[in-house]
C-alpha cells in the first residue's frame, strides 16, 4: 500500500517560513518523485515543484523559484517542502503526491493534505 | 506556465455522457502525451484517473475516457452516476521538466 503522510496543520505570520514534510512508504523515497501541489481556498490546483528523493535533484515552477525548497532525508525516506516569505495568498492545502512513469510525470498517489493558514 | 484551460462547469443527467475539455499550448498538450486528469470530491486529496492522454489507471471504471487533439485533451465520461458529482483537473507535463494545472471543472448531475 503507497502511503504518504502529510505534517499538520501550521499557521504562520506573513513574511514567516513553513516547513512540511511527507513521510513515505515502501520503496517511494527511492524509486519514484514526489510532487508539491497546493490549492487555495475555494480554488484549483497549483503545481511548486518536483523532488528526485533518490539524489535530491528538483525543478521548480517560476512562480515559486526563490521562495521553495525541497529536500529529503533518506533515513526517514521524509521528503520535505519550505516555502518563505509566506502572504496572506500562500493559504492553502499543501498535498505531496507521488511521481511515477517518465520524470514522475504520473501523478499517482496523493497525501492527505496541510491546511497551512497565513495570518497576522 | 499558464494554467490550462477547463470550462467552469458542466453538467448532465444520469446516465448521459459529458465531456470536459482542457486547452493547453504547444508547450504543454500540444508537444507531449503526458495529460492527466483527477477527480476530487469536497473535503477530498484528488484521485488520479487518467494518464498519458487515454490510459486508466487499474480500478477505475471504464465510463471515462480520455484523447487529444492538437492543443486540446478531452476528458468524457459515460453513463453519469451521482457519484460522478464532483471537481475535475486535468494537468500536463510543459517544457522545462515543469507541470501545469488546469482550473478545475465542476461537474454536476441533475
Amino acid at each position: 500500500q503507497v502511503l504518504l503522510v502529510q505534517s499538520g496543520a501550521d499557521v504562520e505570520k506573513p513574511g514567516a517560513s513553513v516547513k512540511l514534510s511527507c513521510k513515505t512508504s515502501g520503496d517511494t523515497f527511492a524509486s519514484y518523485f514526489i510532487h508539491w501541489v497546493r490549492q487555495g481556498p475555494g480554488q484549483g490546483l497549483e503545481w511548486l515543484g518536483i523532488i528526485d528523493p533518490n539524489d535530491g535533484t528538483t525543478t521548480y515552477a517560476q512562480k515559486f523559484q526563490g521562495r521553495v525548497t525541497m529536500t529529503g532525508d533518506t533515513s526517514t525516506k521524509t521528503v520535505y517542502m519550505e516555502l518563505n516569505s509566506l502572504r496572506s495568498d500562500d493559504t492553502a492545502v499543501y498535498y505531496c503526491a507521488r511521481g511515477s512513469g517518465w520524470i514522475g510525470t504520473r501523478v499517482d498517489y496523493w497525501g492527505q493534505g496541510t491546511l497551512v493558514t497565513v495570518s497576522s | 506556465q499558464s494554467a490550462l484551460t477547463q470550462p467552469a462547469s458542466v453538467s448532465g443527467s444520469p446516465g448521459q455522457s459529458i465531456t470536459i475539455s482542457c486547452t493547453g499550448t504547444n508547450s504543454d498538450i500540444g508537444s507531449y502525451d503526458f495529460v492527466s486528469w483527477f477527480q476530487q470530491h469536497p473535503g477530498k486529496a484528488p484521485k488520479f484517473i487518467m494518464y498519458e492522454v487515454s490510459y486508466r489507471p487499474s480500478g477505475v471504471s471504464d465510463r471515462f475516457s480520455g484523447s487529444k487533439s492538437g492543443n486540446t485533451a478531452s476528458l468524457t465520461i459515460s453513463g453519469l452516476q451521482t457519484d460522478d458529482e464532483a471537481d475535475y483537473y486535468c494537468s500536463s507535463y510543459s517544457t522545462g521538466d515543469t507541470v501545469v494545472f488546469g482550473g478545475g471543472t465542476k461537474v454536476t448531475v441533475l
